[in-house]
């Protein structure tokens, strides 16, 4: 079974562009996760979705930073004006909507705002 | 509030040797508890669980058992391989919802 699928893996602008980070869930999976992870600050968690709802945002750091899911099978996490400080690895997880199932992870988009 | 707390590492042990990484957390209710494994350049991967008080998860010679008493989900191996080498985190998630909270991870570092 294909697993989490994000794209791209690796993006490097240069600051003020906008960055659109993209995420494929596991089939069948109605909850999606959005992290960021960084030396300094370990791993965030940013938003999350239930049947395409977002539950809470309140890891967004700023207004900069926006989310959707428009459907079962694909979200995606866009900041518009980048920044240095938004380079991180940004990872994203889909599971099933109950407690004792694990999340699954995608390998994580490695962005670079120089 | 909920909350893991992981040792602080970096870890670094000889080939064969034992390994333990402690966990505890901080729950207002039941929460199931997970190990996660990360290699560089990869993202998170399920390493084991346990959804319930003394439950043992296993895994690829890791085990950790769920203590209620002592709140603490302490990961083990027997005899640690170079393979081993990568950051592991432990999280859990309340049976109230799917949230899960991770602690800051423990970087392992096996030499020959």
């Amino acid at each position: 079974d294909a697993g989490v699928i994000q794209s791209p893996r690796h993006e490097v602008t240069e600051m003020g562009q906008e960055v659109t980070l993209r995420c494929k869930p596991i089939s069948g999976h109605n909850s999606l996760f959005w992290y960021r992870q960084t030396m300094m600050r370990g791993l965030e968690l940013l938003i999350y979705f239930n049947n395409n709802v977002p539950i809470d945002d309140s890891g967004m750091p700023e207004d900069r930073f926006s989310a959707k899911m428009p459907n079962a099978s694909f979200s995606t996490l866009k900041i518009q004006p980048s920044e240095p400080r938004d380079s991180a690895v940004y990872f994203c997880a889909s599971s099933f909507i109950r407690a004792d199932q694990p999340q699954h992870f995608g390998d994580g988009t490695r962005l670079s705002i120089l | 509030g909920n909350s893991v707390t992981q040792m602080e590492g970096p870890v670094t042990l000889s080939e064969e040797a034992f390994l333990t990484i402690n966990c505890t957390y901080t729950a207002t209710g039941y929460p199931s508890l997970f190990w996660y494994v990360q290699y560089p350049g990869e993202g998170l991967q399920l390493l084991l669980k346990a959804t319930k008080a003394d439950d043992k998860g296993s895994n690829k010679g890791f085990e950790a058992t769920y203590r209620k008493e002592t709140t603490s989900f302490h990961l083990e191996k027997g005899s640690v391989q170079v393979s081993d080498s990568a950051v592991y985190f432990c999280a859990l998630v309340m049976n109230t919802g799917n949230q899960f909270y991770f602690g800051t991870g423990t970087s392992l570092t096996v030499i020959p």
